[in-house]
């Protein structure tokens, strides 16, 4: 059971450089979601989607972009990456119309330097 | 404001006690979610109970129960008889609106506690 799969697990990057972070689920689940990690500062969201073809903006978009092409994929960009997006990625997944549990992946490590 | 307040940075419990982290929230929906998550040292998120804002009982999952004070607008997490594998970054989220109407599914999250269980 794969569930939710991230890619890559850790990057290092130099500033200025582009990114894309992969996610993919294979629950066929609606909704998706990118949350940063920062200690002291907790899980904010940074973009979600409600369904394949929308995507809406969390707490932090800045400086991200995202798209859904389809049901499964969900990848996170940042265009210009700067020290500040230095962070724990992790990308979630939860079923329409239930609790609202997030399935999560098992996060991305990136450094921008 | 904050709509999720975890006022407890850090904790260290001996083992076999039992433990409350403190979790507060603020909204003004009468519909909403609450749910406690760990995340161990090696960083995966893993779901531990939810409580809804219309459940009469306080939710219960083996060792973990929340203590849900609608009124105090509180959701604390009790692990009973806690264990060396307890000890974890725990977070408190919150769902704010109706499970029906499409698109309430975004969680917000606390800063976290951090458990640390005493041999």
């Amino acid at each position: 059971i794969a569930g939710i799969t991230q890619a890559p697990t850790s990057q290092i990057l130099a500033a200025g450089r582009r990114m894309t972070l992969r996610c993919t689920q294979d629950m066929r689940h609606n909704a998706m979601y990118w949350y940063r990690q920062d200690l002291g500062l907790g899980l904010r969201l940074i973009h979600y989607s409600n369904t394949a073809g929308t995507t809406g903006k969390g707490e932090v978009p800045d400086g991200y972009s995202v798209s859904r092409a389809n049901t499964d994929d969900f990848p996170l960009t940042l265009a210009s990456a700067v020290p500040s997006q230095t962070s724990v990625y992790f990308c979630a997944s939860s079923e329409m119309f239930a609790t609202g549990e997030l399935f999560f992946g098992e996060g991305s490590r990136l450094t921008v330097l | 404001a904050q709509k999720i307040t975890q006022t407890q940075p850090g904790m260290f419990v001996q083992e076999k006690e039992a433990v409350t982290l403190d979790c507060t929230y603020d909204t003004s929906d009468p519909s909403y979610g609450l749910f406690w998550y760990k995340q161990p040292s090696s960083g995966e998120m893993i779901f531990l109970i939810y409580q809804g804002s219309y459940d009469q009982q306080n939710a219960t999952e083996g060792r973990y129960s929340l203590n849900f004070q609608k009124a105090r607008k509180s959701a604390n997490l009790v692990i009973s008889a806690s264990q060396l594998g307890d000890s974890a970054m725990y977070f408190c989220a919150m769902r704010e609106g109706s499970i029906r109407n499409f698109g309430n599914e975004k969680l917000t999250f606390g800063t976290g506690t951090r458990l640390t269980i005493i041999p």
